[in-house]
């Protein structure tokens, strides 16, 4: 199984404040993906890449930007966080076939 | 866009009962794959299923396509199986799943 790995887990930040999500693969996936969960919902995808350079925008991606400097690692941008972007955030890779999840970053903005 | 339904939101059993968890979905789904996420926020994938049936252990998926549907049948339930239960679908074989709500098991003792 693929091995992806999240950091921080756990991290408070202030409104207003610049926060980065950090994700990184091991597996040699091309495509990796932002989702993020909020209590009581399914995942919504908030960016997504098919490769070093590439980001494309999910179905939330507004107050988001992300960033894939290299085929292991891809972040989320939050450069002015809000108190509505308290939740849960989920990494993934995958290429055609299934997608393989890290173990979640809570983020709560106060 | 694409939506995908599931059922029970939430479901309730007995320490050996069965479950069916069941999700439906608006588009075909060239890729549909079903999750188990742990009380602690962990996702595990369980099965990627696009069409036809996979077994492993008491668990058993089935996608029927043309029907636009998928089911997760789950047998002789133990505490251990609790969690959410989510479908995920991508209809156009491209990179992106789109989930369903899940369903919420609680397996007593």
């Amino acid at each position: 199984e693929a091995a992806v790995t999240q950091s921080p887990r756990n991290k408070v930040a202030v409104t207003g404040g610049k926060v980065t999500l950090s994700c990184n693969q091991t597996n040699n996936h091309n495509n990796m993906y932002w989702y993020r969960q909020d209590t009581g919902h399914g995942l919504r995808l908030i960016h997504y890449s098919y490769g070093a350079g590439s980001t494309e925008k999910g179905d939330i991606p507004d107050g988001y930007k992300a960033s894939r400097p290299s085929q292991e690692n891809f972040s989320l941008i939050l450069e002015l966080a809000t108190p509505s972007q308290t939740s849960v955030y989920f990494c993934a890779s995958g290429d055609a076939g299934e997608q393989y999840f890290g173990p979640g970053t809570r983020l709560t903005v106060l | 866009g694409q939506q995908v339904q599931q059922s029970p939101a939430s479901l309730v059993l007995q320490e050996g009962e069965n479950a069916e968890l069941q999700c439906n979905f608006s588009s075909t789904a060239t890729r549909l794959q079903w999750f188990y996420q742990h009380p602690g926020g962990r996702l595990v994938s369980l099965f990627y299923n696009p069409s036809g049936t996979k077994h492993t252990g008491r668990l058993t998926s089935t996608t029927v396509t043309n029907e636009r549907r998928s089911s997760l049948h789950i047998s002789s339930s133990q505490t251990t199986d609790s969690g959410t239960y989510f479908c995920a679908i991508d209809n156009n074989a491209g990179a992106k799943l789109t989930f369903g709500g899940g369903t919420r098991l609680t397996v007593r003792p």
